[in-house]
């Protein structure tokens, strides 16, 4: 069965480092959710892709946070410099057409921030 | 920002009884989705309803939408011990945005 793969699973890193996580969707899903989850609450939507174009950013904090989908394909999420706050869930979903269909979501990376 | 809402934050029942959660949501929607939560893991896709429907059955889910009231509540009949975990309401906003409420941590006893 296809699944959206993640990586890394967990994450250690210093405050003030840069953290990247890789996302690869599921083959032929054109779009591309990162969202963050802080323990005990529920996701937040980061960045949405539309093939390599970004549809939504909204959310995103652009002083820190980098994304991008270069071949409208696999992604990465980059935060430099990070920071405390961060700490969290960070989980990767596809689906083949946005939100009228079902999203499936990756396992995650915990990412902790020290 | 969340756009949907769930009640209670956390329901703990016995083994065999029904569970009910309840979703809250502010703008009008083209779909609304459940989705469930293991601790720890990525979510797991339940149901869509599309706002043109009313209700919709998947096994022992039952989910409704009440549009007029931007409601929708999830039933899960005979729960299992394995039906412990936290549960999402979804809703696709314009533009195809998915955005989550804060969940529902349901807990069903042995």
């Amino acid at each position: 069965e296809a699944e959206v793969a993640q990586s890394p699973r967990y994450k250690i890193t210093e405050k003030s480092q840069a953290v990247a996580f890789w996302c690869d969707p599921i083959s032929g899903h054109a779009t591309l959710y990162w969202y963050r989850q802080i323990l005990g609450q529920g996701p937040e939507l980061l960045v949405q892709f539309q093939d390599e174009s970004v549809v939504d950013d909204s959310q995103l904090p652009k002083d820190r946070f980098s994304a991008e989908r270069l071949k409208g394909v696999d992604s990465t999420l980059k935060i430099q410099p990070a920071e405390l706050g961060d700490s969290a869930m960070y989980l990767c979903a596809s689906s083949y057409q946005g939100g009228v269909a079902e999203a499936f979501f990756g396992q995650g990376t915990r990412l902790t921030v020290v | 920002s969340q756009q949907g809402e769930e009640d209670p934050q956390a329901l703990s029942i016995q083994e065999g009884e029904n569970a009910t959660m309840n979703c809250s949501y502010k703008t009008s929607i083209n779909n609304l989705q459940w989705y469930r939560q293991n601790s720890g893991r990525g979510l797991v896709h339940l149901i869509l309803i599309r706002s043109n429907e009313r209700e919709k059955h998947s096994g022992r889910l039952r989910v409704t939408l009440d549009t007029s009231k931007k409601s929708s509540s999830l039933l899960i009949t005979a729960s299992r011990a394995a039906d412990t975990a936290s549960y999402f309401c979804a809703t696709e906003l314009s533009g195809s945005r998915l955005t989550f409420g804060e969940g529902t941590q349901l807990t069903v006893n042995p």
